[in-house]
């Protein structure tokens, strides 16, 4: 069965804090997502990457950096946690074609 | 203009009605379609594929309409199960996905 791990489920952070949501797929997936999900919004695209080493931008880069020092870990970071950070954030991975596959996301709370 | 749109719903239905759900994609040059459900507080999670030719899997059933850049999900039999939400996705190469923000269902004994 594929599976998408985020490491934590529920996080409650200060502002000002540097906050790290670490993500790790099974699949030998190239292709891994970075998505943030607020009511009404949807989900919108923070970062992605094809491949180890790589990244690109997406929708909402600002205030976020990523990591992929390997094919199966993807990292988002928040470098300085801030209210309007606080969210549910959903890490995906898909192998080019085809469907996504998610983790079960991690609900992130800025004090 | 954003690029997947739905109707937001909510949609209440009672048990055993058939709902149907529909989203608008605005580039033509879109490859894969997809529904995922969501419930409450969960990841989306694959419903089905929509294809060109139309799939059904059980009581679902996707269209997929290019000329009119359309896709729509009819659930018939509507179970209490069903309440979810659901998301209409669209992919470009495979490594760009849009997504629509999703229908409220809420299926009512």
């Amino acid at each position: 069965d594929v599976k998408v791990t985020q490491s934590s489920r529920y996080l409650v952070k200060r502002t000002g804090e540097k906050v790290f949501l670490e993500c790790v797929q099974d699949m030998d997936h190239e292709n891994m997502f970075w998505y943030r999900q607020d009511p009404g919004l949807g989900l919108r695209l923070i970062y992605f990457s094809y491949d180890v080493k790589m990244k690109e931008k997406g929708d909402i880069p600002e205030g976020y950096s990523v990591s992929r020092e390997k094919k199966e870990r993807f990292s988002l970071i928040l470098e300085s946690a801030s209210t309007n950070q606080t969210s549910m954030y959903l890490c995906a991975s898909n192998g080019g074609t085809g469907e996504l596959f998610f983790g079960e996301g991690s609900r992130l709370t800025v004090l | 203009r954003k690029e997947v749109e739905q109707d937001p719903g909510p949609f209440n239905v009672p048990e055993g009605a058939t709902v149907a759900f529909n989203c608008t994609y605005s580039n033509s040059a879109s490859q894969s379609f997809f529904w995922y459900r969501q419930d409450c507080r969960k990841e989306p999670k694959l419903l089905m594929s929509v294809y060109s030719s139309g799939n059904e899997d059980g009581r679902f059933t996707a269209q997929l309409n290019r000329a009119s850049q359309y896709i729509s999900l009819l659930i018939r039999d509507s179970k209490l199960s069903d309440s979810a939400t659901y998301l209409c996705v669209v992919s470009d190469t495979g490594n760009q996905f849009y997504f629509g923000t999703g229908t409220s269902l809420t299926v009512i004994p």
